[in-house]
């Protein structure tokens, strides 16, 4: 139990479809991070938020589209998606966006685009 | 790209200590070093974390050399659920965590 709980835990979709991953931090974190790891390929950061305002993007494709209601969950909807968009998606939380602040994960979205 | 240089595999036999390499010989003065490892089918699971001195918790220790361009972590006593890819991760400036290909600890009973 990390106190990041990821929802879906697996995914399948078609391209054309429209669906959402949810993430929800219990660890009273104000940043929050989407990651994508794809097989055989290092973790990638796309999104970061600090209470509830994005601070960074990773020059990822409009077809992801994060949403930050509040510090605790952190949305990312999806539509349009390719093949090369299956991977695992993690969400992951910390206490502050700087340096030297651990981040917790969750066990992650496994997205299958058919 | 990861500024850190880990063996790609590694074994221990259960009950003994898991020493763990990393390089990172061109770490910045004010960048920390972080080990997480990520089990099969779950997240990145956060480990330890240190700047420049030994630091200790209930998961590992972490020993950073003195001109800190290399540090080890130590599991004390293995177990079969510390089988894991174990990343050792300079943290850059900004927010990303470069996570490189890591060192995959087999351990056997």
């Amino acid at each position: 139990e990390t106190g990041v709980t990821q929802t879906p835990r697996h995914l399948v979709m078609g391209m054309t479809n429209k669906k959402s991953l949810k993430c929800e931090q219990h660890l009273g974190h104000n940043a929050m991070y989407w990651y994508k790891q794809s097989a055989k390929k290092p973790l990638e950061l796309m999104f970061v938020y600090s209470l509830e305002e994005r601070v960074e993007n990773n020059s990822v494709p409009s077809r992801f589209s994060p949403e930050c209601p509040n510090s605790s969950h952190l949305f990312l909807h999806l539509h349009t998606l390719q093949p090369e968009d299956s991977a695992l998606y993690l969400c992951a939380s910390s206490q502050e966006v700087v340096m030297g602040q651990p981040q917790h994960f969750g066990d992650g979205t496994r997205l299958s685009i058919l | 790209d990861a500024k850190t240089t880990q063996p790609p595999s590694m074994d221990c036999a259960e009950g003994r200590a898991a020493n763990l390499p990393c390089n990172h010989s061109t770490i910045s003065g004010n960048e920390y070093v972080y080990w997480y490892r990520q089990i099969h089918s779950q997240g990145p699971q956060y480990i330890i974390h240190g700047l420049k001195n030994n630091e200790t918790n209930e998961m590992a220790s972490l020993i950073i050399t003195e001109d800190r361009k290399s540090s080890t972590l130590i599991l004390p006593h293995a177990t079969l659920r510390d089988t894991a890819v174990y990343y050792c991760i300079v943290y850059q400036a900004g927010t990303a965590l470069i996570f490189g290909k890591g060192t995959t600890l087999s351990v056997s009973s």
